[in-house]
């Protein structure tokens, strides 16, 4: 069965600080999504990566396949970056998605 | 504007009842997922489905049926034998394509059941 591990579970730095999310996942899983969830529950996708680094704005994620370990960091982090963090890996095709529990970033002014 | 919605954002039942969650996208996705969220636990998939008339089980799929009667559609059924059906439900969707199988979110359902 595929598993997913995240940390750290909670997390308050303040703003501009360098933020690292790290996730760890089992054996059968392909590719990792980063997403973010806001109060109130709506869910969006920010990464989905199988090899290497990508960046959108302030936000990164690297991802060591022979470690199977992921990073999602954000840099000049902002109040606005508050929210759930979650990993979730798929072993590819259209199967679900395995979930880690999230990490609750908290960025105060 | 293509995406996924849910609907109704919140849902009172009472216990006993069944009740239909609708999940609807217009991004010609095949794939599609039904979620369940609880609190301090992460998400987890009750059913998917890859083609139209055609689901699978996920990991929590005892109390919940699912129908994909057409391609844009696939509703959830939280049914009585549902032990704890309170939770947060989220729809998703993505293409099958290995190489782009991002899913894409719903604003999903919020479900207490009285």
């Amino acid at each position: 069965k595929n598993e997913v591990e995240q940390s750290p579970q909670n997390l308050t730095a303040q703003e501009g600080e360098f933020i690292t999310i790290n996730c760890s996942y089992s054996v059968g899983i392909s590719a990792l999504h980063w997403l973010q969830q806001h109060p109130g529950g709506g869910i969006v996708s920010l990464f989905m990566l199988s090899s290497g680094k990508k960046k959108h704005g302030r936000l990164i994620a690297t991802i060591n396949i022979q470690e199977k370990h992921s990073s999602l960091h954000i840099t000049a982090s902002h109040p606005r970056d508050s929210a759930v963090y979650i990993c979730a890996g798929t072993g590819g095709g259209a199967d679900g998605l395995t979930f880690g529990k999230g990490t609750h970033l908290i960025i105060q002014p | 504007d293509g995406g996924i919605t849910q609907s109704p954002k919140y849902l009172f039942r009472k216990e006993g009842q069944n009740v239909t969650l609708s999940c609807e996208q217009n991004l010609n996705h095949d794939a599609m997922y039904w979620y369940r969220q609880d609190p301090g636990q992460g998400l987890r998939l009750i059913y998917y489905s890859q083609i139209v008339n055609d689901f699978q089980k996920g990991d929590i799929a005892e109390g919940y049926s699912v129908s994909r009667e057409k391609k844009e559609s696939f509703p959830l059924t939280v049914t009585s034998a549902q032990k704890n059906p309170t939770a947060f439900y989220l729809c998703a969707s993505s293409y099958i394509a290995e190489e782009d199988n991002e899913q894409f979110f719903g604003p999903g359902t919020r479900l207490t059941v009285l």
